[in-house]
């Protein structure tokens, strides 16, 4: 069965660094999002990407993350200057042919920023 | 702002045993609700969505309700098992997608 995938599985970076976080979507999927895990809170939407654009994006997303899809079938994240804050863990998501689609979700990179 | 509750946050069961877990959401407005499990240091694992037209999903041993107008959701596991222990997420889905915290279930053999 098609999976969502992430690399890496665990990321330490040390403050102030740029981190690109990977995610390969399941290929026939249109809609990829991004959501975070703080360890012990809950899981909370970052981003949804849709047509080569953001459509839409939570207010955690500042101007210190992007997204990008440089190709067909990569999906990054990437946060400019890293803060300690920043530690979670980052799940990608993918849904088929619709935002209303059930979305899959990969196993999550754990960003450790020291 | 769309908040979502989940009751109990724990529940330990013994094996055989059928079970609840709820899940409540603020705004009606919403386009479906979909019901996860998160094991410890994973993923999340899609279990049921139910569109906000519909009032229930099943599958398997898992029977998923809805309804909007109240903010509720109930998530029945039949007949558990060790296996099924795991964190149970919700989520309901606008222009974003907003979690409740999980209910951690434990069923012992």
């Amino acid at each position: 069965e098609p999976e969502v995938t992430q690399t890496p599985s665990h990321q330490v970076t040390q403050m102030g660094q740029e981190v690109i976080l990977r995610c390969v979507p399941i290929s026939n999927h249109l809609y990829f999002y991004w959501y975070r895990q703080i360890l012990g809170q809950k899981v909370e939407f970052l981003v949804s990407f849709y047509n080569n654009e953001i459509s839409e994006k939570s207010e955690i997303f500042d101007d210190q993350f992007s997204v990008e899809r440089p190709d067909g079938s990569n999906f990054t994240l990437k946060i400019r200057s890293t803060k300690l804050e920043d530690s979670a863990m980052y799940f990608c998501a993918s849904s088929p042919s619709s935002g209303t689609d059930t979305q899959y979700f990969g196993p999550g990179t754990r960003l450790t920023v020291l | 702002k769309q908040e979502v509750t989940q009751i109990p946050a724990a529940l330990s069961v013994p094996e055989g045993e059928n079970l609840v877990l709820n899940c409540s959401f603020t705004d009606s407005a919403i386009y479906n609700l979909q019901w996860f499990r998160q094991d410890p240091g994973k993923g999340l694992t899609s279990l049921l969505l139910i569109q906000s037209s519909q009032r229930e999903q099943t599958s398997g041993r898992l029977n998923a309700s809805l309804d909007k107008s109240s903010g509720r959701s109930t998530l029945y596991i039949a007949a558990s098992q060790p296996g099924d222990s795991a964190t149970y997420l919700c989520a309901v889905r606008r222009n974003d997608m907003r979690f409740g915290a999980g209910t951690r279930l434990t069923v012992k053999p």
